[in-house]
């Protein structure tokens, strides 16, 4: 079936660093893709999406641009701050939403 | 209130209890949603409810019963749960529309805690 798989965590940066958060995907038709984030004692929140090929997402400094030839939908950063410390969600959606496990980001000052 | 909101944000309760979950979203969708977040697992998706009628149980057990009045509220009734229900509850909703469910917005979630 359809799957996000996203890179284990933790990932420990120091402020200013740039994030790489690394996201593939399966899926046997197009799916849209999606970043979610999860700050301490929050719910999820859409960081951003992609709906087809090419396109890239962007919020809060935040890229990713949907990969159709590698499948993949990375998460990038150039400057994080220590505000941005959360747990970082891929997903993908053809019929459902499927969620990858998580990625907990901490950046120290 | 605007987004999605779920009360309480925390709840212990004996094996033995019954209590209620509650969840509301502001957003005019048409689905919502209960999943279970624990320590060092995947999000697990629990209930699904399209247009107030049940599409989707995952396996999940008869001591967690779902309620979907209408498309804005949905319940989650609990009874003699166990210590490993022990988790944060999330309730999400979206727009469903020609077979396909738009992105899902969260609500801040229930820390429930089994004694």
């Amino acid at each position: 079936g359809d799957s996000v798989t996203q890179m284990e965590g933790p990932v420990t940066l120091s402020e200013e660093a740039f994030l790489t958060i690394n996201c593939t995907y399966t899926a046997t038709g197009y799916p849209s893709l999606f970043w979610y984030v999860q700050y301490p004692g929050e719910g999820l929140q859409l960081l951003l999406k992609a709906t087809k090929a090419d396109d890239k997402g962007s919020n809060k400094g935040f890229e990713a641009t949907y990969r159709k030839e590698t499948t993949s939908f990375h998460l990038e950063k150039g400057s994080v701050q220590v505000s941005d410390s959360a747990v970082y969600f891929c997903a993908l959606r053809t019929g459902d939403m499927r969620f990858g496990a998580g990625t907990r980001l901490t950046v120290k000052p | 209130e605007t987004g999605v909101t779920q009360t309480p944000r925390h709840l212990v309760m004996g094996m033995t209890n019954k209590k209620s979950l509650k969840c509301e979203q502001h957003l005019g969708h048409n689905a919502m949603y209960w999943y279970k977040q624990s320590a060092k697992k995947p999000l697990e998706l629990m209930f699904v409810y399209n247009f107030k009628e049940q599409t989707e149980n995952n396996s999940v057990p008869s001591r967690f019963s779902p309620e979907c009045p209408n498309s804005s509220h949905l319940f989650l009734h609990l009874h003699t749960l166990q210590p490993e229900d022990s988790a944060l509850y999330l309730c999400a909703s979206s727009q469903w529309s020609g077979g396909l469910y738009y992105e899902q917005y969260f609500g801040p979630g229930t820390r429930l805690t089994v004694t």
